[in-house]
């Protein structure tokens, strides 16, 4: 079946701009997280969606940073006024509401930010 | 807190030799899982293994295994036969069962493998 995918893979923005990442997880997960992981580092935890609402958005680094999951599907990560420390790979992942059960991540969206 | 602490920055190893990734955390939940992943420098996150903090015995899938201690709070990979393929990094992750924001996963910094021909 398909897995999660995320668009666009990469994105180039001049500092101040405003981006979208998308990410469409698979298919009945309920769960859909988002990561940010910078060069050889692990991914670092943002947001975790449970449905429609945001569970958890402890992970979020100021309020240039917000998403949104309006029909419990597809999610969207939004970063208002970029800035060059934004640059980093972001990783959107989903997975079911069984606690064993592991996140299943799509290939990414590297943002470079100019 | 959680924390995942992984303190091998990079391996080495032969072609068809096993080898260890370690990899310790820091708890004070009694229910909580491990996971470890694999990134190739394609950057896809590939789930490999899942040992949960009450299972009696050591999970097992294919060629990896995880070496779990819960008295030390540890749980390293073990790879056996390594392959060309393998080489990647790893990163090891904890869920806290036990919590409110109990869902997310929380990653080790990783250690990047090279398999050696």
């Amino acid at each position: 079946g398909a897995g999660v995918s995320q668009t666009p893979s990469n994105k180039v923005t001049e500092k101040g701009k405003y981006v979208e990442l998308r990410c469409d997880p698979i298919s009945g997960h309920t769960a859909l997280y988002w990561y940010r992981q910078s060069l050889g580092q692990g991914p670092e935890f943002l947001i975790y969606f449970q449905g429609t609402g945001a569970a958890d958005d402890s992970g979020l680094p100021n309020d240039r940073f917000f998403a949104v999951r309006p029909e419990g599907s597809v999610s969207t990560l939004k970063i208002q006024r970029t800035e060059r420390g934004d640059s980093a790979m972001y990783l959107c992942a989903s997975g079911t509401s069984s606690l064993n059960s592991p996140l299943h991540f799509g290939n990414g969206t590297r943002l470079t930010v100019t | 807190a959680q924390k995942i602490t992984q303190t091998q920055p990079g391996m080495f190893v032969q072609e068809k030799e096993a080898v260890t990734l370690d990899c310790t955390y820091d708890t004070s939940d009694q229910s909580y899982g491990l996971f470890w992943y694999k990134q190739p420098s394609s950057g896809e996150m590939i789930f490999l293994i899942y040992q949960g903090s009450y299972d009696e015995q050591n999970a097992t899938e294919g060629r990896y295994s995880l070496n779990f201690q819960k008295a030390r709070k540890s749980a390293n990979l073990v790879i056996s036969a390594s392959q060309l393929g393998d080489s990647a990094m790893y990163f090891c992750a904890m869920r806290d069962f036990s919590g409110g924001s109990n869902y997310k996963l929380t990653f080790g910094k990783g250690t990047l493998l090279t398999v050696n021909p």
